[in-house]
């Protein structure tokens, strides 16, 4: 009965491959989110989705496209993959401001 | 511009021991305050929050204080234990504005036994 799930938990993969990362939530809550955590564990927002409905987007580059097919899923798909996008990504919803997490990605481009 | 960080990177402490993890925030519209703790390849979990209507807010073994004056929240662990040991972060959100939450730096406490 995990709350907020992701898949796959780790990823390698080669420079300008085309990747995605999987969420799920089954709180029900209204508003999901794609955070990044980098190697210095620094915790970064890059988008937020409301009811299907994106409503944050933190001047991430356009390479990165979240979806949203229905508001307990928010999917992250990331093009042409770069070294510097090596990471663990997170995701999260919340229906306040209290945001619960995900187990991360730990994406790896080599 | 927004930003949250905290004083110390690091902190080791003995089990038993209390803990004092700080944060500052410059965000003066900033309403509500969540502690974060991380375990080693986890994702960060709720700990404790407060709304900036209150200075203080205990739960089981540990409490949060807020000054505004000076833009300071510390999270406080009493008897720390083993499991204690994690990367902490707080974070600020401004209910008015947009739901998204601000993490500070994050700070490595290690309990020794």
């Amino acid at each position: 009965d995990t709350a907020v799930s992701q898949t796959p938990k780790y990823l390698v993969t080669q420079m300008g491959n085309d990747k995605s990362i999987k969420c799920e939530q089954n709180l029900g809550h209204d508003t999901m989110y794609w955070y990044k955590q980098d190697s210095k564990k620094f915790l970064k927002i890059m988008f937020s989705y409301n009811n299907k409905e994106l409503i944050i987007n933190e001047t991430v580059p356009n390479r990165f496209s979240p979806k949203s097919p229905d508001k307990a899923h928010l999917n992250l798909h990331i093009n042409s993959l770069e070294l510097g996008d090596s990471a663990v990504y997170f995701c999260a919803s919340s229906r306040g401001a209290e945001a619960f997490f995900g187990q991360g990605t730990r994406l790896t481009v080599v | 511009g927004e930003s949250v960080g905290l004083h110390l990177p690091t902190l080791s402490v003995q089990e038993g021991d209390n803990s004092i993890i700080n944060c500052a925030y410059s965000n003066s519209a900033s309403d509500y305050f969540i502690w974060y703790k991380q375990e080693s390849g986890k994702g960060p979990q709720f700990i404790i929050d407060i709304r900036s209507n209150m200075d203080k807010r205990q739960g089981q073994r540990v409490t949060v204080l807020l000054n505004k004056t000076v833009k300071h929240l510390s999270l406080q662990i009493a008897a720390t234990q083993p499991g204690d040991s994690a990367v902490y972060f707080c974070a600020e959100n401004n209910e008015g504005g947009s739901e998204k939450l601000v993490f500070g730096k994050g700070t490595k406490l290690t309990v020794n036994p």
